[in-house]
């Protein structure tokens, strides 16, 4: 069972434009929220990560809206670049466990 | 220069070979995790490990093995017994293995089932 759902699958954003990903969870155990960044033949790498004590954290084009009474949180990339072309993954993990649980991803195209 | 390396880039096994992934860390991290990636399923996790000598199952750990004999290295096994061993294998590590500490991922391996 996906424990954090994450979509859309696949997005296309003009250069300039806004990209969002959305992930929502289930278990309210989780207390932290990272996002990785993927490209083709890489490991993923940390992108930004929130606690849910905020609702929103900025790092550059990079923000995370988190809603915690609904059990979602997003990614927003402002300005998106055609180097942000990547597959992002969304995850959670629980203060008192040993893994992070992952999004199934979503790969973004960011047309020049 | 501090980082993950996974050996080899590309790896072709035949059918009922048992087949191993090398995993190395020069970062000192206590913990190490091995993942396999498959198109539209994200990252699963297969084993992880917090401490020399220890490691724990992951979500989908039936058919693979691991041993963690030192801290910088955690090979992991695909045997015979894994029913669909084609993925992307990834291996990654963190300071201590508590939940938000950031993991490094290494490059990853592609197995192929012939």
């Amino acid at each position: 069972q996906q424990q954090v759902k994450q979509s859309p699958q696949s997005l296309i954003v003009q250069k300039g434009g806004i990209s969002i990903i959305n992930c929502a969870y289930e278990n309210t155990a989780f207390d932290y929220f990272p996002w990785y960044q993927q490209f083709p033949g890489k490991g993923p790498a940390l992108l930004i990560a929130i606690r849910p004590d905020v609702s929103e954290k900025k790092e550059g084009r990079f923000t995370i809206s988190f809603n915690k009474s609904a059990k979602q949180f997003s990614l927003h990339i402002m300005d998106s670049q055609p180097g942000d072309s990547a597959t992002y993954f969304c995850a959670a993990s629980k203060n008192t466990g040993n893994q992070f649980y992952f999004g199934t991803g979503t790969s973004l195209t960011v047309i020049p | 220069d501090g980082g993950i390396t996974q050996s080899p880039k590309y790896l072709f096994r035949k059918e009922g070979q048992n087949v191993t992934l090398s995993c190395e860390q020069n970062l000192n991290h206590d913990a190490m995790y091995w993942y396999r990636q498959d198109p539209g399923q994200g990252l699963r996790l297969i084993y992880y490990s917090q401490i020399v000598n220890d490691f724990q199952k992951g979500d989908i750990a039936e058919g693979y093995s691991v041993s963690r004999e030192k801290k910088e290295s955690f090979p992991l096994t695909v045997t015979s017994a894994q029913k669909n061993p084609t993925a992307f294998y990834l291996c990654a590590s963190s300071i201590r293995g508590s939940p938000t500490d950031t993991q490094y991922f290494g490059p990853g391996t592609r197995l192929t089932v012939l």
